[in-house]
């Protein structure tokens, strides 16, 4: 059964720091992994979406690794700003379990000014 | 703007009625889900739908709930006699199978009294 974990579970880093966030995984017979911002009582917000033949993906201060032999997969956030503070979520699509999506329990980021 | 709509916002009733949610997938997406996530459980898979097939609905209790597309653009999920402990956010995503990842509506805030 794949498991998905994130440590650390909550982070807090001052205004300005880069940010690393990650997320660990046991089965790396997958068809893409993605990133996922929420905010309280929002919904969830897709950053990025890494396919299984990718390394990485960027999207302006955003950046997401995917090395499957090692099972993790990091985001990066440079230059942290306050509003980047939110819960962090990863989420697999296993081949063996179609196309349902295979969460991590979050990091949940303080960014503080 | 693509986007998943969920309706309605917040939803607050009485033990023993019945509840339906609704969500309209992003056009031309053949996935939909639904999710529930509260604060013990975090996010849970309730069912899929794949083509309007229904894939998954092992997450959901049967006796209880209900999910259907009565078509490509209507996903409902339905709570019938609603409990107390059915309280939580509900989540609709849609996506492209396997290679598209999945993108959230804003979700459902139900309050069972």
């Amino acid at each position: 059964k794949q498991e998905v974990t994130q440590i650390p579970a909550a982070l807090s880093v001052p205004e300005g720091e880069n940010l690393v966030l990650n997320c660990s995984f046991t089965d790396s017979a997958i068809y893409n992994l993605q990133w996922f911002r929420q905010d309280p009582g929002k919904g969830l917000t897709s950053l990025l979406l890494i396919q299984s033949s990718q390394r990485e993906q960027t999207s302006g201060r955003l950046n997401a690794s995917l090395d499957k032999s090692s099972g993790r997969s990091t985001l990066y956030i440079a230059a942290s700003q306050p509003g980047d503070s939110a819960t962090y979520l990863c989420a697999l699509m296993i081949k063996a379990a179609g196309n349902k999506l295979t969460f991590g329990g979050g990091t949940r980021v303080l960014v503080k000014p | 703007d693509a986007r998943v709509t969920q309706t309605p916002r917040h939803k607050v009733t009485e033990m023993g009625q019945e509840v339906t949610m609704r969500c309209q997938p992003i056009l031309g997406h053949n996935t939909v889900f639904w999710y529930r996530q509260t604060m013990m459980q975090g996010l849970e898979l309730l069912a899929y739908f794949r083509n309007r097939a229904p894939l998954d609905d092992s997450g959901m209790p049967k006796d209880r709930f209900s999910a259907e597309m009565p078509d490509a653009t209507l996903a409902t999920l339905k709570i019938q006699p609603s409990e107390p402990r059915d309280s939580a956010v509900y989540f609709c995503a849609s996506g492209l199978a396997k290679v598209g990842g999945q993108f959230f509506g804003p979700g459902t805030r139900l309050t069972v009294l």
